[in-house]
């Protein structure tokens, strides 16, 4: 039980383009879901936190135009990598908290590479 | 200074050995206490969930945490190659109380 997925699992983009990643929870319900990038060799950085039905809440120095999120539904949530540029090459991962928990649930991640 | 610290490592250990990690925090308001497993280029996998202070084990793996001197371990005995793996520590303060706070990670290495 508790999965999450993530699709795609790998894109490659180029510069200027928009990239749209999908977060699920496939056997639970999720009220809050979690948007967090990480590169190589370094921590998880929380970008937002996506609540299902309401506006996401981001971090101190995430721009939320150019990541847009959306949380239409108790299993989805998605980013949206706007314009995006070379330094946006990164690792998206989102996490899943169940609802009425506390445990949180990782998607195996999206590498995004834009050219 | 922030929230939870860890030490990154690396922790290069032998097949077999008894492996600690460890994570410091100063919040004291901090009630739940979790630690993660991350291969490289996966997402981290929900390994251990306690809450308060205590004891919990699970197979091989012993959490620990001792809110009086806010310091949390994760124990793995006999460790395997299959181990090795980068292990994140995070915490909250209370259920549906919003984000959880992560620690830089500790990057374990089991040789055979």
């Amino acid at each position: 039980g508790a999965v999450v997925s993530q699709h795609p699992s790998w894109v490659i983009c180029k510069s200027g383009t928009s990239v749209k990643i999908e977060c699920r929870s496939l056997d639970f319900q999720a009220t809050t879901m979690f948007w967090y990038r990480q590169f190589p060799k370094q921590s998880l950085m929380l970008m937002a936190t996506s609540n299902e039905g309401s506006k996401a809440t981001y971090e101190q120095g995430v721009e939320k135009d150019k990541f847009l999120i959306n949380h239409a539904s108790l299993t989805l949530s998605t980013l949206t990598v706007t314009s995006a540029h070379p330094e946006d090459s990164s690792f998206y991962i989102c996490s899943a908290r169940e609802s009425g928990g506390n445990k949180q649930y990782f998607g195996p991640g999206t590498r995004l590479t834009v050219t | 200074q922030k929230e939870v610290e860890q030490d990154p490592g690396p922790l290069s250990v032998p097949e077999g050995a008894i492996v600690s990690l460890n994570c410091t925090y100063s919040n004291s308001a901090f009630q739940y206490f979790m630690w993660y497993r991350q291969y490289s280029r996966k997402g981290p996998e929900l390994l251990m969930y306690t809450y308060s202070s205590g004891n919990k084990e699970d197979g091989r793996f012993t959490a620990q945490v001792d809110k009086s001197s806010k310091y949390i371990s994760l124990f793995i005995r006999d460790s395997q190659p299959s181990d090795s793996a980068t292990y994140l520590c995070a915490m909250s303060v209370g259920a549906n109380a919003g984000k959880s706070t992560f620690g830089d990670g500790t990057t374990l290495t089991v040789k055979p």
